[in-house]
């Protein structure tokens, strides 16, 4: 099955600065893209997606790129606040079937 | 609006003992239903999805199994728990046509 590899573990920024987490996968097959947050105690939450035939999405602060040729993913969070505090992880699907995710990242942003 | 129920939210249960956590899912028809498990610190394992009532796949072999006894409720269970299946476990859906996965707020279980 698909392999989802995610970095760094924990991220710790500054208010106001960005944030960027990047993930790999192994599947070539695979063409959808998910980033969720979570907050403690809570299930994760889609922030943005990304589709195969997409290289770049944008939602406000929150961006997502995708390398396919790489098979590589990225999470940019620009002007961190500290509501941005949170687990964020990264998942790869094919045909939204199955959802495989990394390990997470554990967002600090420090006031 | 589509909604995702799952229960307990935390559950305390010994060593040798069965488990049953259930999800419901309303709003929609015919999702596909998943349960993973969140190891503490962890990243989310896919144990077991559902793509239709009766039909359950294993992604792990391990102590738990899944049943889908109705279109929009999915049950995962264990015979006999053991330390190792302590976690967070997690139900999402996916809808169709093709959506994102939304999940259900987690049951934290502890095997003591």
């Amino acid at each position: 099955g698909e392999n989802v590899e995610q970095h760094p573990s924990t991220l710790s920024v500054q208010e106001g600065d960005s944030a960027v987490i990047k993930c790999t996968y192994s599947d070539s097959a695979s063409n959808y893209f998910p980033w969720y947050k979570q907050e403690l105690g809570k299930g994760p939450q889609l922030i943005i997606d990304i589709r195969s035939n997409v290289g770049e999405k944008k939602d406000q602060r929150i961006a997502v790129t995708l390398n396919k040729t790489a098979k590589h993913f990225s999470l940019h969070i620009t002007e961190t606040q500290p509501e941005d505090s949170a687990v964020y992880f990264c998942a790869a699907s094919k045909g939204f079937n199955k959802f495989y995710f990394g390990s997470g990242t554990k967002l600090n942003v420090k006031p | 609006s589509q909604t995702i129920h799952q229960w307990p939210a935390t559950l305390v249960q010994p060593v040798g003992s069965p488990l049953s956590l259930e999800c419901t899912v309303e709003g929609t028809s015919n999702p596909n239903l998943y349960w993973y498990r969140q190891a503490a610190g962890r990243g989310l394992q896919l144990l077991f999805y559902s793509v239709g009532i009766g039909q359950i796949s294993s992604e792990v072999p391990q102590n738990l199994s899944a049943s889908r006894p109705q279109d929009r409720q999915f049950i995962l269970s264990s015979k006999k728990l053991l330390l190792s299946d302590s976690g967070f476990y997690l139900c999402a859906w996916v809808g169709h046509p093709n959506t994102e996965a939304f999940f259900g707020q987690g049951t934290r279980l502890t095997v003591v």
